[in-house]
């Protein structure tokens, strides 16, 4: 079975400072890896996927996530804070073994001080 | 307008009546899925359909079922809602693989 988890609930930072967002995972096979972001009232945005290729992926909005096979790990993150970020993220493993069903964490909250 | 629209945005229902949430997409997408949102659980998927014939079961039906009308169009009923059911619902569409997906912004259920 596959699983993932987010390794913190709730993360607040300061504008301009650097963004961690920690995840976990578990999967039978190689997985596909994604990151999504929430914003207040809307659907969720796809930020960035690992599919197999490059380990270090870049996606919209200045975030990126690295994956690392060894630590069963996809964290995400972001060099400078902006206030714009503030949201909730979701981590989401998608395996062959589970027919490439999504298995979202439970998120991550963000909250970006001036 | 946006890609992926859902009807309404916020429904407030009694314990045992039947409720229909309703989604339309404008992307052309065969995929469409309906997921569930609760507080420290992410999002968990209650069913799919890869197309107008196709309907599956996700991890979570019991309670639920859905109408796909059309390739645009995907509608997902409680035949006799429940409290525990009140949640944040999500209809997504996806041209290939499931976490490549577009969401709508999401109808506030309330079950009372």
């Amino acid at each position: 079975a596959q699983s993932v988890t987010q390794l913190d609930s709730h993360v607040s930072v300061s504008e301009g400072t650097p963004v961690l967002l920690r995840c976990n995972y578990s999967s039978s096979y190689s997985p596909s890896l994604f990151w999504y972001v929430q914003h207040p009232n809307k659907g969720l945005q796809l930020l960035l996927k690992y599919t197999s290729a490059a380990t270090l992926v870049k996606g919209i909005n200045g975030f990126e996530a690295e994956f690392k096979k060894s630590e069963t790990s996809f964290h995400l993150t972001k060099p400078s804070a902006h206030m714009s970020d503030a949201a909730e993220y979701f981590c989401v493993v998608s395996g062959q073994a589970a027919g490439n069903k999504l298995t979202f964490g439970g998120g991550t909250r963000v909250l970006v001080k001036p | 307008d946006a890609d992926v629209t859902q009807t309404p945005r916020n429904r407030i229902t009694k314990t045992g009546k039947r409720i229909m949430l309703e989604c339309s997409q404008t992307k052309g997408h065969d995929r469409m899925y309906w997921y569930r949102q609760d507080p420290g659980l992410g999002l968990r998927l209650i069913y799919y359909s890869f197309d107008v014939k196709d309907i599956n079961k996700g991890e979570i039906s019991d309670g639920y079922s859905v109408s796909r009308q059309a390739q645009a169009k995907f509608s997902l009923s409680l035949e006799s809602a429940i409290p525990n059911q009140t949640a944040l619902y999500f209809c997504a569409t996806s041209d290939s693989h499931p976490g490549l997906a577009f969401f709508g912004q999401g109808t506030r259920l309330t079950v009372v």
